[in-house]
């Protein structure tokens, strides 16, 4: 039990377009979501964290308007990389928790994208 | 705030060898903490996590980690590495008395050579 899967796997988009990227918990709701960023060779940066039903919480320096995060159902969140340029090329991973106070949270194997 | 420390970017064993990654951490509460794994282009495994109870915490793909609360560290041990223990691990720690995120170390990476 507990898998989280991401969609796509990876991605390549023009500069000024956008990108959805989906999360979804494929069997346990999740009432809270984390989207995290890395970079090759680096950790984690977590971006947002989405509680089902409310608006994301962002990390300082992360930009609202450009990465867009929906948490509309228990099983679903995702993140929108809005008019995305070559800098925002990256790995995006999300994971998933049964709620804010949960021990653990479940991994998808991420999003590789590419901004050309 | 908290925070997680890896000191070694790169640990390489040979096959059969012990291995230990290291990870020291620090929070304000009760600490929850996490040890994952990751491949090439790929997400987060998870690996074991210490919540409360016994210090040796044993995990999957039989790596174990033990927890010492004087000394604040959490280091991923194995008796005997395998040539497909190589990747990229992370040590992860959370406030478990406040909800909310993780935070994770910079992460290192074991090589395991035949």
């Amino acid at each position: 039990g507990a898998v989280v899967s991401q969609h796509p796997s990876w991605v390549i988009c023009k500069s000024g377009t956008s990108v959805k990227i989906e999360c979804r918990s494929l069997d346990f709701q999740a009432t809270t979501m984390f989207w995290y960023r890395q970079f090759p060779k680096q950790s984690l940066m977590l971006m947002a964290t989405s509680n089902e039903g409310s608006k994301a919480t962002y990390e300082q320096g992360v930009e609202k308007d450009k990465f867009l995060i929906n948490h509309a159902s228990l099983t679903l969140s995702t993140l929108t990389v809005t008019s995305a340029h070559p800098e925002d090329s990256s790995f995006y991973i999300c994971s998933a928790a049964r709620s804010q106070w949960g021990t653990e949270a479940f991994f998808g194997q991420g999003t590789r994208l590419t901004v050309v | 705030a908290q925070s997680v420390a890896q000191p070694e970017d790169q640990v390489n064993v040979a096959e059969g060898n012990p291995l230990t990654v290291k990870c020291t951490y620090s929070v304000s509460g009760n600490p929850y903490l996490f040890w994952y794994v990751q491949y090439p282009n790929r997400g987060l495994q998870f690996l074991l996590k210490y919540i409360t109870g016994d210090n040796l915490v044993k995990g999957s793909y039989g790596f174990e980690a033990e927890f010492n609360k004087s000394q604040t560290s959490f280091h991923l041990k194995k008796p005997s590495a395998l040539v497909s223990d190589s990747a990229l691990y992370f040590c992860a720690v959370r406030d478990g008395t406040n909800a909310g995120k993780s935070t994770f170390g910079d992460g290192t990476t074991l090589t395991v050579k035949p």
